[in-house]
């Protein structure tokens, strides 16, 4: 089974702009979650989409947007750019059953973003 | 709020020795998922081990085992046998039951593993 993609793998954007960003997740899975990797702040959770509706939301800025399409595979899109946001940002995926063991995440290899 | 502490920021071990991560974390839950996940230069963050709190019996997967005291709220990873692939970043993770609404994984400040040849 293909793991989780994420593309693109590298962006420099500069500050003011937008930018939207995509993950497949494994075939199967219908949950996607987004997580924002920096050196100060570590790893922070963004939001979880699971059949196309967000279900869970960290403590960003609304600059900060997701959805999820009929087929799981999501985007993460944040406006007007800011330096700090500058980060590795990670997409998982699981199979969020209600019940079982299966609720273990498995993620992407990250698009790294720069912010001039 | 749960919180997971790792206290050691970074660590270093012979090659084939045996090492030692240290994970301890804080909730209110009776059930929940913790993880290790180890995270190379690569930056692909990779699952190294789950438990899941209800089991008593300590997960292992290979040279990785853990050492998971539920009282305590401690959640150890051990290596054995360490190689150098094993170097990397490693991140302790918590997850609350499974319902909707709580995919949400809380990370550790991780710990860097040095192998030294």
């Amino acid at each position: 089974k293909a793991g989780v993609t994420q593309t693109p793998r590298y962006l420099i954007k500069t500050r003011g702009q937008q930018v939207t960003l995509s993950c497949s997740p494994i075939s199967g899975h219908r949950s996607v979650s987004w997580y924002q990797q920096t050196p100060g702040q570590g790893l922070q959770f963004l939001f979880e989409y699971f059949s196309e509706t967000q279900r869970n939301k960290g403590n960003f800025p609304g600059r900060f947007s997701g959805r999820q399409f009929s087929n799981s595979r999501s985007e993460m899109n944040v406006s007007t750019l800011e330096l700090g946001d500058s980060a590795l940002y990670l997409c998982a995926s699981s199979l969020a059953r209600l019940a079982g063991a299966q609720n273990t995440q498995y993620f992407g290899p990250g698009t790294r973003l720069t912010v001039l | 709020a749960q919180t997971v502490t790792q206290s050691q920021p970074e660590m270093s071990v012979q090659e084939a020795e045996t090492v030692t991560l240290s994970c301890t974390y804080d909730t209110s839950e009776s059930d929940y998922y913790l993880f290790w996940y180890k995270q190379p230069p690569s930056r692909q963050m990779i699952l190294v081990i789950r438990q899941e709190a209800y089991k008593q019996q300590n997960a292992t997967e290979n040279r990785f085992s853990v050492n998971f005291q539920k009282a305590a709220k401690s959640f150890s990873l051990k290596i054995s046998d360490s190689q150098l692939g094993d170097a990397a970043m490693y991140f302790c993770a918590y997850t609350p039951p499974i319902k909707f609404g709580n995919e949400k994984l809380t990370f550790g400040t991780g710990t860097r593993l040095t192998i030294i040849p």
